[in-house]
């Protein structure tokens, strides 16, 4: 099993549709997560980041589930702008931040 | 304030040439990570720097590969000789040191082509 696993898509939804990601940890001992967004040929790029029950930031909401190690990203009213992959990221190692575990992404393509 | 740049962005070598990859962190960032992503596949951890020292090289795929951060400041990645499977994105990142939730800023990457 991966330790960190994400559903690939490619998510093709329309302009203010709401479009969730899920991701799936292994490492119980985890304790913060994060979502980055990358743009085609660009560098990560924290979106949020998880460390309690749940995080909302605008049109975005991580929530996360410890009890079955799930992380999700909620978008609502989704935006052209918002077309890019989506990384889960879970820190391990010793101290819990030795490492960044990335997820394989999920693609989103918000389309007129 | 600069973010992490690395240089150069692009790079084309043949198979068995030597490529030093460059990366500057941010300004007093202790840590420094460097990552990879081949074609199709998930981004992946190479190894970890603390200032100088090397904290987890556990990724490092082979001996080809030598990573330096002398005084603690930039740091290189050498691949020698370099093979058709080292192809790929390299990415490094810094980070502040703190806890948990301290965000990781990633340079722009060089994208490597062995031919």
């Amino acid at each position: 099993r991966k330790e960190v696993e994400q559903d690939p898509g490619p998510f093709n939804v329309p302009e203010g549709a709401t479009v969730a990601f899920n991701c799936t940890y292994s490492n119980s001992a985890s304790q913060s997560f994060f979502w980055y967004r990358q743009d085609c040929r660009k560098e990560p790029k924290l979106l949020m980041s998880v460390y309690s029950s749940g995080n909302e930031d605008g049109r975005f909401t991580a929530q996360l589930n410890r009890a079955s190690q799930y992380i999700s990203l909620l978008i609502r009213d989704s935006k052209l702008s918002d077309s890019a992959t989506y990384l889960c990221v879970v820190p391990s190692g010793a101290g819990g931040y030795n490492k960044l575990i990335f997820g394989a992404g999920t693609r989103l393509a918000v389309h007129p | 304030e600069a973010g992490v740049t690395q240089f150069p962005s692009h790079s084309v070598i043949e198979k068995g040439q030597t490529v030093t990859l460059r990366c500057d962190p941010i300004s007093g960032h202790d840590n420094l990570y460097w990552y990879r992503r081949v074609m199709g596949k998930e981004i992946k951890f190479l190894l970890h720097f603390v200032k100088e020292s090397k904290q987890d090289e556990s990724g490092m795929p082979n001996n080809r590969f030598l990573a330096e951060r002398t005084g603690g400041t930039y740091s290189t990645l050498k691949v020698q000789p370099a093979e058709l499977e080292d192809s790929g994105v390299y990415f490094c990142a810094s980070r502040r040191t703190g806890n948990q939730n301290t965000e990781a800023f990633f340079g722009q990457g060089t994208r490597l082509t062995v031919v």
